[in-house]
């Protein structure tokens, strides 16, 4: 079976630190990632997603980024931190057919 | 883009009533899927849905996918405190690949 997991499960960071979230997939090859943001415990935003190593898509600008540098394994990043940066990181998968995402745990990101 | 409304925003109910929910949008989907998100969790994805007039249960869950393909519907009979979290609301098109458009989430609480 599938399994989805992201690291950490909580950080409290600095503004202007950087940042580094890491979300890997086991059990698939091959699948769709995502990353979302959620404030507030209230919807989802789509952040990036990729479709294969290397191939990314921004769907929000901002200063954050996002790396695919293996099949599994999907990284968040920022160089400098702001505020508005925190909030609750979720990571996602899909196979190519129309049945839906699964959802990490989630990373918790304080910046103060 | 397209745009989910998802209504109630919030329910506060007594344990042993029926909950019902619901998502509308101005355009068409090929699929509709439900997630319940427990708090500091990722979604769970409860109820995915296929066809235009599907009804699909998964225990006490009851979900339809409308026959205009714009709209879904989620009951919830005899709710129980562990039903508390927020529901989420999904469609999924078919030229978008595997990526989904959210609702805002509808929070249920439920009184013992």
């Amino acid at each position: 079976s599938q399994t989805i997991h992201q690291w950490p499960a909580t950080l409290v960071q600095p503004v202007g630190s950087p940042l580094s979230l890491e979300c890997t997939v086991e059990g698939t090859s091959n699948p769709n990632l995502y990353w979302y943001r959620q404030a507030a415990g209230r919807g989802l935003q789509l952040l990036f997603y990729s479709v294969g190593i290397g191939q990314i898509s921004s769907e929000v600008p901002q200063n954050l980024s996002a790396s695919r540098p293996q099949d599994r394994q999907f990284i968040l990043s920022s160089k400098k931190l702001l505020l508005s940066d925190s909030g609750f990181y979720l990571c996602a998968w899909s196979g190519d057919r129309l049945f839906g995402q699964f959802f990490g745990p989630g990373t918790r990101l304080t910046v103060l | 883009g397209q745009q989910l409304n998802q209504s109630p925003q919030s329910m506060f109910i007594q344990e042993g009533e029926d909950v019902s929910m619901n998502c509308t949008s101005s355009s068409i989907f090929n699929t509709w899927l439900w997630y319940k998100q427990e708090p500091g969790e990722g979604p769970v994805l409860l109820i995915a849905l296929y066809k235009a007039g599907e009804l699909t249960s998964n225990g006490r869950l009851t979900a339809q996918f409308g026959i205009t393909r714009k709209d879904s519907f989620l009951n919830i009979s005899a709710s129980i405190p562990s039903d508390v979290g927020i529901y989420f609301c999904a469609g999924q098109l078919r030229t978008s690949g595997s990526r989904l458009t959210f609702g805002e989430g509808t929070q249920l609480t439920v009184n013992p």
